[in-house]
Parts: C-alpha cells; structure tokens; sequence
C-alpha cells in the first residue's frame, strides 16, 4: 500500500544538538502529522500542519509543510535526554478516506 | 483536551480464550476510531476502522471473526480478540478522531498469549 518515505532510520545524537527528520511521498498529502511514541506507549501528537507551506512550531519542535504537498520536515533544536523516543509522520492523502499514512519511524537516542 | 484511553494496559492470557480490549475518548465525541497493531521495533499497521453505530471497515487480511469490533457509542469501541494464540500477542493501540480528520491515539494494550 501507499507508504511514506521516513529518514533517517535512526539517530544518535549529543545532548543539545538540533535534529532533523523527514518525510516524502510519491503522492500528495493534504494533512501532515507528526508523533512521538515513547516505549510501551501509545504515539502522542507533536505538531499537525493542514497547508502547504505552513511552518508550525510546538516548543523546541518545529515542522513545515512541504509547498509541493509530498514531503514534511520535523526540527528538534537544543535536544534533552526525554526527547528519547520514535518519530512517526504521518498523513492524509488528498482527497482520500480518514485513514492516516504512517512512515516508518525515526528512532532517537540522545546521550548526555 | 483530546485524550483517548485503552484498558487494559497489559493483559495475559491462556491460548483459546477471548480478549476484549477497550478504546474512550474522554474529551470529546469520536465519530471515528481506529484500530492499530505494533510488532517491536516496527511502525503502526491498521487494523480497522470503525464509525460509530455501524460495521466496522477491516484492511485487507484482517480476519473479522477473529477481531471482533463494536463502536457502539461516540466515546467507547472495543476491540475482542476471539480465542486468542499466541501470534496474536502484539502491542494493540486505538486512535480517535472527531470533526477533524487528526487521531489521537490511546496508550495501547500490550497482548500476551500463553
């Protein structure tokens, strides 16, 4: 089925160093959501972008909306130890049902 | 706001025996609900759809006997894994969504068949 590409796989970084992830689709989103699922738990919401173009920031997180509407970039700047977790995007396509697009998952380590 | 609750958090059960997993929205009314499963270290597949007072919607080689779905309210699905082995042990997480197409996702129920 139609899936998102999610890079990178996995990252190991040092406390305080800005994170960057992505997402991108052959095809056209109209919603992009970003999530964190911290281990045995259920995926929380970070960020929800609905336009093109649109640059949203929650905190030290921010994520934009790609103009062409097939791609999603999340930034973490300034990363903690609890920022540990996987990093889902996900969306919906255009003019689809309601069911979401996952990608694979970016798994972050952060070492202090 | 937005806050989806599952219960149980953690079940065990012998093999041949139903689990019946439960899914709230407790903040508002879920038009929708999801079903989702996650195998270690892998991303969330769906499971099924469902919208309240009707069928559940079921993806392509979900068994619907085998993953009994009822939404019988806008705030409460549940989901039952009939006689339950233990390759249906899997971390089972729902999602909810109300007039916006956005899920917010309960904190899952990790399933332990013996």
């Amino acid at each position: 089925g139609q899936q998102l590409n999610q890079s990178p796989q996995s990252m190991f970084i040092q406390e305080g160093e800005d994170v960057s992830m992505n997402c991108t689709s052959s095809s056209i989103f109209n919603t992009w959501l970003w999530y964190k699922q911290d281990p045995g738990e259920g995926p929380v919401l970070l960020i929800a972008l609905y336009k093109a173009g649109e640059l949203t920031s929650n905190g030290r997180l921010t994520a934009q909306f790609g103009i062409t509407r097939k791609d999603s970039f999340l930034n973490i700047s300034a990363s903690i130890p609890s920022d540990v977790g996987i990093y889902f995007c996900a969306g919906f396509l255009y003019q689809a049902g309601t069911a979401l697009i996952f990608g694979k998952g970016t798994t972050l380590s952060v070492s202090s | 706001g937005a806050v989806v609750s599952q219960h149980p958090s953690r079940v065990i059960c012998k093999s041949g025996t139903s689990v019946k997993i439960e899914c709230r929205s407790l903040d508002f009314q879920a038009t929708t609900m999801f079903w989702y499963r996650q195998f270690p270290k892998q991303s969330l597949m769906l499971m099924a759809t469902s919208n309240e007072g009707s069928k559940a919607t079921y993806e392509q080689g979900v068994e619907k006997d085998k993953f009994l779905i009822n939404h019988a309210s806008l705030t409460l699905s549940t989901l039952t894994v009939t006689s339950a082995h233990p390759e249906d042990s899997s971390f089972y997480i729902c999602s909810a969504s109300g007039e916006g197409k956005t899920q917010y996702f309960g904190p899952g129920t990790r399933l332990l068949v013996l």
